[in-house]
C-alpha cells in the first residue's frame, strides 16, 4: 500500500496570509490526526477526523481548522498566518483512531512565515 | 489531560553499547505507548509499541518496558549502530481519546563508531 502523503512538500507564506495543507491517508485508513511539530514545542496534536467528522481538538487557537473528505483526504487551514505558525505540520493515518489503532506519518509539510 | 515526559533530552553511546530511554506518563488511563524514530528531515516512524496489558515487548535489538504501577516505559535498543541515530520520541494514547498522541520532548540518540 502505498504511504501517507502530504502536500505540498513546502511553503512560504508572509503574515496575515492563510495557507491549505492537504493530507491522503493509507487506503483504508479513515482517522486522520494533524500535529505540529516544532523546535521548541515538539508534537503537538492539533485535531482528528474520522468520516468527515471532527472528534478531537489539541489546544490551538480558531485560526487553525480543518476538514475531512468522503474519500478520507483531510485538508487544515491556516488562517491569519503569525510568524509563530513556522512549523512541520505533520498528518498521521490509521484504521479508526482508537487506541488500538496504530498511526503512520506523512512527509509532512514546511511552513515558513516570513 | 496527559503529560508525557522523555528523559534524556541527549545521549551519547559507543556503537556497540546499549542505549535507554525513559518516559513517564501522568494519566493512568493510557493504554497505549507507541515509541517513534525520525531521522533528520525525515517522518517519524513507528519502532516499537506496547499496550497496557502487556509488561515487555521485544523486536530484535529493540525492547519496551511498560510499569503501568509507576506509570512509566522505557525504551532499550542494544548493540547500538551509527544508523540508530536519530531523534527518538515516546508517546501516550489516551483512554477515549481518538486519535491523539501525546508524546515526549524527544531523546536525541548520537552513536559514534
Amino acid at each position: 500500500k502505498a504511504g501517507v502523503t502530504q502536500t505540498p512538500r513546502y511553503l512560504i507564506k508572509t503574515r496575515g496570509q492563510q495557507v491549505t495543507l492537504s493530507c491522503s491517508p493509507i487506503s483504508g485508513h479513515r482517522s486522520v490526526s494533524w500535529y505540529q511539530q516544532t523546535p521548541g514545542q515538539g508534537l503537538q496534536f492539533l485535531f482528528e477526523y474520522f468520516s468527515e467528522t471532527q472528534r478531537n481538538k489539541g489546544n490551538f487557537p480558531g485560526r487553525f481548522s480543518g476538514r475531512q473528505f468522503s474519500n478520507s483526504r483531510s485538508e487544515m487551514n491556516v488562517s491569519t498566518l503569525e510568524l509563530g505558525d513556522s512549523a512541520l505540520y505533520l498528518c498521521a493515518s490509521s484504521s479508526r483512531g482508537g487506541a488500538k489503532d496504530t498511526q503512520y506519518f506523512g512527509p509532512g509539510t514546511r511552513l515558513t512565515v516570513l | 489531560g496527559e503529560n508525557v515526559e522523555q528523559h534524556p533530552s541527549t545521549l551519547s553511546v559507543q556503537e556497540g553499547d546499549s542505549a535507554v530511554i525513559k518516559c513517564t506518563y501522568s494519566d493512568s488511563a493510557s493504554n497505549y505507548f507507541p515509541w517513534y524514530k525520525q531521522e533528520l528531515g525525515k517522518r517519524p516512524q513507528l519502532i516499537i509499541d506496547i499496550r497496557s496489558n502487556v509488561g515487555e515487548k521485544k523486536d530484535q535489538r529493540i525492547a519496551v518496558t511498560l510499569n503501568k504501577t509507576a506509570k512509566h516505559f522505557s525504551l532499550h535498543i542494544t548493540e547500538t549502530q551509527p544508523e540508530d541515530s536519530a531523534v527518538y520520541f515516546c508517546a501516550a494514547h489516551e483512554a477515549d481519546s481518538w486519535g491523539k498522541l501525546q508524546f515526549g520532548a524527544g531523546t536525541q540518540v548520537v552513536v559514534t563508531p
